[in-house]
């Protein structure tokens, strides 16, 4: 069965580290999307891809990148990771005007 | 920008009895709606949708209504279970891309 799978499902770094998580989806789907969740503020859009080589801002970009190199993965890059940046992290992907379908989460500690 | 709101943080049910769960969005452009269902530490799952040339989509038990004179999403669950507890959020997209997120209703259900 196709899935979507992120990795690790938990972390925890220190501040000023540089960190990647891990998304890859074996559904073939274009469409790729990063998430954050914090209590009291739902699910809010960090980055997207529409295809290969394609990225896109979102609602909370900042301190974040992604690259999309071949349709299967979506790494999610901390720069220099603070601790405003600890929160569960969601990955996603669809075909267009299809639902979404969220792998089941990277829980990221910054101390 | 326009956001997706919902009228109750919490609601708690018996077993068997109907729930109804309220959305209010923002975005009159908005033409695709989804509900999710979130579990404690997985990824919000697929519940229904419906696209903006419906008012009402029924699946197992569940039933999505849509009522875009006033911008109001709801979902109806039907002879609500145990296994129906869990956070639920609407989500509204313009052209099925990126999905904006309500902040989510929590449902509990009582025996």
């Amino acid at each position: 069965d196709a899935e979507i799978t992120q990795s690790p499902r938990h972390k925890i770094t220190e501040t000023g580290r540089q960190v990647t998580l891990a998304c890859h989806q074996t559904w073939n789907h274009n469409n790729m999307f990063w998430y954050r969740q914090d209590l009291g503020h739902g699910l809010r859009l960090i980055h997207y891809s529409y295809g290969v080589q394609d990225t896109n801002k979102g609602e909370v970009s900042d301190g974040y990148s992604v690259s999309r190199s071949n349709t299967e993965d979506l790494p999610l890059t901390l720069e220099s990771a603070a601790s405003s940046q600890t929160s569960v992290y969601f990955c996603a992907s669809s075909d267009p005007n299809q639902p979404q379908h969220f792998g089941d989460g990277t829980r990221l500690s910054i101390l | 920008g326009e956001s997706v709101g919902l009228h109750l943080p919490t609601l708690s049910v018996q077993e068997g009895d109907n729930s109804i769960i309220n959305c209010a969005y923002s975005n009159s452009a908005s033409d695709y709606f989804i509900w999710y269902k979130q579990e404690s530490g997985k990824g919000p799952q697929f519940i229904i949708d419906i696209r903006s040339n419906m008012d009402k989509r029924q699946g197992q038990r569940v039933t999505v209504l849509l009522n875009k004179t006033v911008k109001h999403l709801s979902l109806q669950i039907a002879a609500t279970q145990p296994g129906d507890s869990a956070v639920y959020f609407c989500a509204e997209t313009l052209s099925g891309y990126a999905l904006n997120f309500g902040k989510g209703t929590s449902l509990l259900v009582t025996p």
